[in-house]
């Protein structure tokens, strides 16, 4: 089966840029989603598509992928950005929300 | 605006099968643009993929819960539902129902619920 690797944590100092990995096989054929959740609250869609921001969503969000691997980079981070982030793809069989990434722990300093 | 709004019971019991049910505000669920589903969270631990259908009916399982998952919708009550059965304390998690839009190169989340905690124990 499919599966998203990500860190478990990073730490970013405010105003300053951070990347946060997602890989996997399925990235080769599909992009990758992005959602960032915090405590008690539903995921929310940050980036999706080759690098498409849902309207609301600030343009210090971005995304990119690279082979097997996806990136969601944040520039010039804010101390809201604070959070758990999830990569989601595809999975080898096709199955639309197949396979989640373990999600990072963003700590902004 | 669309919202929608789990519901079922908190509290299962070991073995039994849980229900819950997913009603969608705001937007019409036979819209042919986008699948709905369910995604849940374990206490303290990551999203998985539970499930999605289509208005038609069409049903995607996850392979590793597939024995145990059956979705249903009723158009007419703009509603979606998710049964789980033979459940253990393993299946204690936050569920999420969710619409999703996925085309050839990839899909996306772009509505949740707020998330219904359930519980197995006896």
């Amino acid at each position: 089966s499919s599966e998203l690797t990500q860190d478990p944590a990073v730490s970013v100092a405010l105003g300053q840029t951070v990347t946060i990995t997602c890989q996997g096989d399925s990235l080769r054929s599909y992009y990758a989603s992005w959602y960032q959740q915090k405590p008690g609250r539903a995921p929310v869609l940050v980036i999706f598509g080759k690098d498409n921001r849902p309207s609301g969503i600030p343009d210090r969000f971005s995304g990119s992928t690279s082979g097997n691997t996806a990136s969601l980079t944040i520039t010039g981070a804010r101390a809201e950005d604070e959070g758990d982030y999830y990569c989601n793809s595809r999975d080898s069989s096709g199955n639309h929300l197949g396979v989640f990434g373990g999600g990072t722990k963003l700590t902004v300093l | 605006h669309l919202q929608l709004q789990e519901s079922g019971p908190g509290l299962v019991k070991p073995s039994e099968t849980l229900s819950l049910t997913c009603t969608v505000s705001g937007g019409s669920i036979s819209s042919t643009s986008f699948y709905w589903g369910w995604i849940r969270q374990p206490p303290g631990k990551g999203l998985e993929w539970i499930g999605s259908i289509y208005y038609s009916g069409t049903t995607y399982y996850n392979p590793s819960l597939e024995s145990r998952v059956t979705m249903s919708v009723d158009t007419s009550k703009n509603q979606f539902s998710l049964k789980l059965s033979s459940v253990t304390a393993a299946d204690t998690a936050v569920y999420y129902c969710e619409r999703h839009e996925t085309w050839n190169s990839g899909s996306y989340i772009d509505y949740w619920g707020q998330g219904t905690l359930i519980t197995v124990s006896s």
